[in-house]
Order: structure tokens, then sequence, then C-alpha cells
């Protein structure tokens, strides 16, 4: 499969613990986006990497998010000290971001559900 | 505020009917709109896309036209069938804004068989 990757794909947790996402771009993808969404909602974008490089986080994203891209290959995304309001699917994105006329086509991944009970 | 929107929440077709599904934009400067198709549980796929130097563009049983005159942006699915039932998304892109995605809240399209 040559899609974007998610793992896990479903996280049962308890209030107060913390919970690491991964995702796997596309291979020589060099964005990569992070985004949640809520039932009934669109995604909302969180955060996005310039191959390793944070260029963008959204006032979405508290202190207790963090995401990382240390090779700018694949991502992380920890919640630390979960709280229900957390609960939603955290979908990641890639592209690849050539020229400003070379379009900047998004692919998502199946996303990651988190339950916080 | 800038925002994407669509029209309708929710759609209903008969099958083999044609779908057409609205979308409008407040923001003049996105250059390039994105339709996504969303089924239960899981992520955004990727239908079509178009730049803001088009108008029109077509796919496999798939028309996504674009009126910067109005800010409005449509899909227009043909033969529509049951496996097309789904939520579907536009979204807004600007390159000079980091390239990422504003998403309005979605279209539920109902295929009747």
């Amino acid at each position: 499969d040559t899609g974007v990757s998610q793992d896990p794909r479903h996280k049962i947790t308890k209030r107060g613990q913390n919970v690491t996402f991964r995702c796997d771009p596309i291979s020589e993808h060099n964005r990569l986006y992070w985004y949640r969404q809520t039932l009934g909602q669109g995604p909302e974008f969180l955060t996005y990497f310039q191959n390793e490089a944070q260029l963008e986080k959204s006032r979405l994203l508290s202190d207790r998010f963090s995401a990382e891209r240390p090779k700018g290959s694949f991502s992380t995304l920890e919640i630390q000290r979960t709280e229900q309001g957390d609960s939603a699917m955290y979908l990641c994105a890639s592209s690849l971001v050539g020229t400003e006329y070379s379009g900047n086509t998004i692919y998502f991944g199946e996303g990651s559900w988190l339950t916080v009970v | 505020g800038e925002s994407v929107g669509l029209h309708l929440p929710t759609l209903s077709v008969q099958e083999g009917d044609n779908s057409i599904i609205n979308c409008a934009y407040s923001n003049s400067a996105s250059d390039y709109f994105i339709w996504y198709k969303q089924e239960s549980g899981k992520g955004p796929q990727f239908i079509i896309d178009i730049r803001s130097n088009m108008d029109k563009r077509q796919g496999q049983r798939v028309t996504v036209l674009l009126n910067k005159t109005v800010k409005h942006l449509s899909l227009q699915i043909a033969a529509t069938q049951p496996g097309d039932s789904a939520v579907y998304f536009c979204a807004e892109n600007n390159w000079r804004d980091g390239g990422k995605l504003i998403f309005g809240q979605g279209t539920e399209l109902s295929v009747k068989p």
C-alpha cells in the first residue's frame, strides 16, 4: 500500500493519560499535515511540516499537543493529559509541493480514532 | 472571516440520476480547490481538483465547476451509484497561506436504489 498510513487506527484511553499517533506519508512527499475531525464536521487543520520543519500550528493545538517529524519522513502526534474533549479522529495527510503552479494535491490517511473515557 | 461552506447538508437522489453538490467559498485569494469523498469511518478520499485559472474540469463521472465571480464551486456526479453514497467536502487552498486546506461542513449524499 503506497498511501498515507496511520497507526493505531483506534485508541481508547483514560482521561489524563498520554497518547501518541504515528503517520507514514506517501513516499517522497515533502509536506505532512495533521487534522482533527469530529462527527458531522469537516477536518480542522492542526499543523503541518515541510520536510522536518514545523511551519505552522493552529490555535487549536494547545500546549498539550506536540507533533514531530524528526527525519522528514514519518511524523508523530502526541497528546498529553488527555481530556474528553480530545475525542476525535486525527487525520494525517501528505503532499508533494513543488512550485506555486504545480498544485498541492493533499492525500489523507484513514485516520486514528481517539476515545477518551 | 474566511470560510468554505456547503449550501445543502443532505442530498438524496435515485440511482442513475445525476447529482450536483454545491459549495460557496469566501476567500478570494484561494487558488486551488479539491473535492473529497468520505465514507463512514474512513479518511477523506481525493476525487477531483481545480485550479483558479480554470472554470471546469472533468474526471471519470465527475465534473467540477468553478465560478470565481460568485465564489461558487460545484461537483457533478453523473449516473449516481449506490457506492457514491458518502459525505462530500469541498476544500480551499491558498498557496501563499502554506497550502493548508480549509474544509466546509460537508454534504451527505444518499443514493436510493
